[in-house]
């Protein structure tokens, strides 16, 4: 079964960092590009940025491009979003998902709770 | 690219035909998708390439469109297609932009 399991909820505080994880399994992890989207608490969707694990080819939304850094390490099939200094407006569920015909493997989400 | 959807949100009878539009900012040919998002779940693919639907979705959901207009169909609301249904386009990571939702709800 082709699947992603990322890492479980964080709480935080401002300032501090964060590397949270999704890790593929049932398919060639290094194959196909891996997205990020982020979720508001009762916001829609919103596309962060992309990576292909196979030589880490990366692109990022202009919105999020300085704000949070991509990475994967194919050997152990998995990706990574990241965080030097979060902020309180960093709070939301993160998704990665696999991008093929669109994104169609997600991972479970990952709940980031930022706050003094 | 910019996609704007309507309705943002919509009401209707189990049986009803229901169609949601996504309209894009600039052409992009048939590259668009569609997601359902059930509440406190991840979203799932149901369409790719306009009108190709995801293996394992119900044939009761359609897609149509090229260019810059776009439509998703229930051709027959079941209770449980109530979720908030986005559209997301393809057409190279420059970003791949999703469009505000349409949230279905039950009459």
């Amino acid at each position: 079964e082709v699947q992603l399991v990322q890492s479980g909820a964080e709480v935080k505080k401002p300032g501090e960092s964060l590397k949270i994880s999704c890790k593929g399994s049932g398919y060639t992890f290094g194959s196909h590009w891996i997205g990020w989207v982020r979720q508001m608490p009762g916001k829609g969707l919103e596309w962060m940025g992309i990576i292909y694990p196979g030589d880490s080819d990366t692109r990022y939304s202009p919105s999020f491009q300085g704000q949070v850094t991509i990475s994967a390490d194919k050997s152990i099939s998995t990706a990574y979003l990241q965080w030097s200094s979060l902020k309180a407006s960093d709070t939301a569920i993160y998704y990665c998902a696999r991008q093929v015909y669109g994104m169609d493997v997600w991972g479970q989400g990952t709940t980031v709770s930022v706050s003094s | 690219i910019q996609l704007t959807q309507s309705p943002s949100s919509l009401s209707a009878s189990v049986g009803d035909r229901v169609t949601i539009t996504c309209r894009a900012s600039q052409a992009i040919s048939t590259y668009l998708g569609w997601y359902q998002q059930k509440p406190g779940k991840a979203p799932k693919l149901l369409i790719y390439a306009a009108s190709t639907l995801q293996s394992g979705v119900p044939s009761r959901f359609s897609g149509s469109g090229s260019g810059t207009d776009f439509t998703l169909t229930i051709s027959s609301l079941q209770p449980e297609d109530i979720a908030t249904y986005y559209c997301q386009q393809l057409n190279s990571y420059r970003p791949l932009t999703f469009g505000g939702g349409t949230k279905v709800e039950i009459k």
